[in-house]
């Protein structure tokens, strides 16, 4: 596509319950990296795929956060039983490729709120 | 490790005029890049501009230069004759080469408030 697809933009679910986040990269771009930006701060990082290569998991929090790239393209980031803390602003990017020079595209991100 | 600090929680410009948003990095690594976003208050993040380590003159990109000076390890952000729209947080962010694995990391960012 166009840009970088994210779905849904926002979530609102019940403490304790599982959630899936959709990324759906530029068509073409090989590198896919998952964010998180909570209220009024940076952008941590969590997850990062490039093209078949065993993904970079060292920014996952906790074993409650887990991600998969099915096909090289599509992205899913899925939190089990959500605690309030996990709310935030999750960013999906990807780049052409994974070299240095390769700046981001985003996505508009997923807002999370665990009530 | 990776670090990138942005020490400006908050910038205020006068519309037309120039700004300089800092930003210090810390690295091992002789190869990265070194990345400029603006996410205004609708929330998407916009790629400004690059600086790769190995490049000899500042990077530019229109009204956006960046000021490398890698002695000091710094990258700051130069925007020229400031415009309403510019209003937004800027985060400046890191991306090494080698043992960083290519995941980028950002600084806390500064907010520009540019004024009429």
């Amino acid at each position: 596509g166009a840009g970088v697809s994210q779905s849904p933009s926002n979530k609102v679910t019940e403490k304790g319950k599982d959630v899936e986040l959709r990324c759906d990269p530029i068509s073409g771009h090989t590198a896919l990296y998952w964010y998180r930006q909570s209220l009024g701060q940076g952008l941590e990082f969590l997850i990062y795929f490039q093209g078949n290569s065993a993904p970079d998991k060292s920014g996952l929090p906790s074993d409650r956060f887990s991600a998969e790239r099915t096909g090289g393209s599509v992205s899913t980031l899925t939190i089990q039983r959500t605690q309030q803390e996990d709310s935030a602003v999750y960013l999906c990017a990807s780049s052409l490729a994974a070299g240095v020079g390769y700046g981001y595209t985003f996505g508009s991100g997923t807002r999370l709120t665990v009530v | 490790a990776q670090k990138i600090t942005q020490t400006q929680p908050g910038m205020f410009v006068q519309e037309k005029e120039a700004v300089t948003l800092d930003c210090t990095y810390d690295t091992s690594d002789p190869s990265y890049g070194l990345f400029w976003y603006k996410q205004p208050s609708s929330g998407e993040m916009i790629f400004l501009i690059y600086q790769g380590s190995y490049d000899q003159q500042n990077a530019t990109e229109g009204r956006y230069s960046l000021n490398f000076q890698k002695a000091r390890k710094s990258a700051n952000l130069v925007i020229s004759a400031s415009q309403l729209g510019d209003s937004a947080m800027y985060f400046c962010a890191m991306r090494e080469g080698g043992t960083g694995g290519f995941k980028t990391i950002f600084g806390a960012g500064t907010r520009l408030f540019v004024k009429a």
